[in-house]
């Protein structure tokens, strides 16, 4: 079966301060995709990063980084130097390639931005 | 602009009052999915369509119906909604299976009464 756990339902950190949310997912497939999203107050759903199951390597992009552990089946994001602007639910989400093409949602994690 | 377009997006109606709400998107992509969001639970996939005239379930397809009679859109029918369908709801698109970012509608609001 395949599943994504986002065990943070809900953080708070002061602004500036860094943090991590974690993701851990399940999946027999041997090619997969995960990604994470950004759901701001708002609603709209933004895109983060992409990453295939291939594809290991750590990436930084500003003030975001993922790091992405096979061995551990872990996808998790940190944001370095918070801004209240980064108050939102983030969730983390597998796209297998093997069977068929469900794609799963973790329950998300709502982050609070202490100014 | 590249965008998928989902309407309404507030709807209040009454227990067995069939609807359908709109999904189309102008980036030509195969793939179309509609979600459901509830507190606590993220969202969870409702249909899928890799294609026209292709659909399949995805985790909560009860009381909904779906068609892909053209690339660019993708309606989903409550025939008979009931209030444990009152939700937020996501429509979204990617280019085709092997290529993964979804691209998310605005989201439909609905309440059944």
């Amino acid at each position: 079966a395949q599943k994504v756990t986002q065990a943070q339902t809900e953080i708070s950190v002061v602004e500036k301060e860094d943090v991590t949310l974690d993701c851990v997912y399940e999946t027999r497939d041997t090619t997969y995709y995960l990604f994470w999203y950004k759901q701001p107050p708002s609603g709209e759903l933004v895109f983060l990063i992409r990453r295939n199951s291939f594809d290991e390597q750590n990436e930084i992009s500003g003030r975001y980084s993922w790091n992405f552990q096979k061995s551990t089946s872990s996808f998790n994001f940190t944001i370095t130097a918070s801004q209240v602007v980064d108050s939102a639910v983030y969730f983390c989400v597998l796209r297998g390639m093997n069977r068929d093409d469900k794609i799963i949602f973790g329950k998300g994690t709502r982050l609070h931005i202490l100014p | 602009e590249a965008q998928v377009t989902q309407n309404p997006r507030y709807l209040i109606t009454v227990t067995g009052k069939k609807l359908t709400v709109t999904c189309s998107q102008n980036m030509n992509h195969e793939y179309m999915s509609w979600y459901r969001q509830d507190p606590g639970l993220g969202l969870r996939q409702i249909y899928y369509s890799m294609n026209v005239e292709v659909t399949d379930k995805g985790d909560v397809p009860e009381g909904y119906k779906v068609s892909r009679k053209e690339k660019r859109n993708f309606p989903l029918i409550l025939e008979s909604p009931s209030p444990n369908q009152t939700s937020l709801y996501f429509c979204a698109s990617s280019l085709s299976r092997n290529t993964g970012e979804l691209f998310f509608g605005e989201g439909s609001r609905l309440t059944v009464l």
